[in-house]
């Protein structure tokens, strides 16, 4: 099976910019979380999908968002960047909803905002 | 807000010795306590989980034990390997808004 695919890998972006993220998860799974992580932050939850639709959100603000598909894969977007947003975006796929199974990561997007 | 504070944040052994992470969580309803291992540029993966009804489980030199009346969990691997260097995350289900809260991560340093 394939495992969690994430474009693109690196991203550079100028503040004021937005930015779409994509993530396709293993088949079969059709919840997809999305995470922010930074140095010495640890995973910070951003949203989860199910069935496409946003069943829980993190503390993030509203410039952050995502949506899923019919196929289950997701994206995520950020506009306005800021500076702070630099950091690298996982999302995670597990067989069922409520992040109490097996979470599959995906490599990451690498964003930095200059 | 629920929140899992992880201890400590950076843990050096000896190889051959063990090492304990302990985390600790707020919702007392939390029902799910995973730990992911996230070697240097590589993604997180699970290395052991428990659910409440369990108080300890054991996969070869790496177990967790749960201690729901203290709201504690801690991983505990034993005969420590080059390969365990890494960063360690556990986590906690809350059902009270229904997400998985991350612990800040421990980096561990398993020194020669």
């Amino acid at each position: 099976k394939a495992g969690v695919t994430q474009t693109p890998r690196y991203l550079i972006k100028t503040r004021g910019q937005q930015v779409t993220l994509s993530c396709s998860p293993i088949s079969g799974h059709r919840s997809v979380s999305w995470y922010q992580q930074t140095p010495g932050q640890g995973l910070q939850f951003l949203f989860e999908y199910f069935s496409e639709t946003q069943r829980n959100k993190g503390n993030f603000p509203g410039r952050f968002s995502g949506r899923q598909f019919s196929n289950s894969r997701s994206e995520m977007n950020v506009s306005t960047l800021e500076l702070g947003d630099s950091a690298l975006y996982l999302c995670a796929s597990s067989l069922d909803q409520g992040q109490t199974y097996e979470q599959y990561f995906g490599p990451g997007t690498r964003l930095t905002v200059t | 807000g629920e929140n899992v504070e992880q201890h400590p944040s950076t843990l050096s052994v000896q190889e051959g010795d063990s090492a304990v992470i302990k985390c600790t969580y707020s919702d007392s309803a939390s029902n799910y306590f995973p730990w992911y291992k996230q070697e240097l540029g590589k993604r997180p993966q699970l290395i052991i989980d428990i659910r409440s009804n369990v108080g300890e489980k054991k996969d070869q030199r790496i177990a967790v034990t749960l201690n729901k009346t203290a709201k504690h969990f801690s991983l505990h691997i034993t005969e420590t390997q080059p390969e365990d260097s890494a960063v360690y995350f556990c986590a906690a289900f809350m059902d009270s808004n229904y997400q998985l809260i991350w612990g800040a991560g421990t980096k561990l340093i398993i020194k020669p």
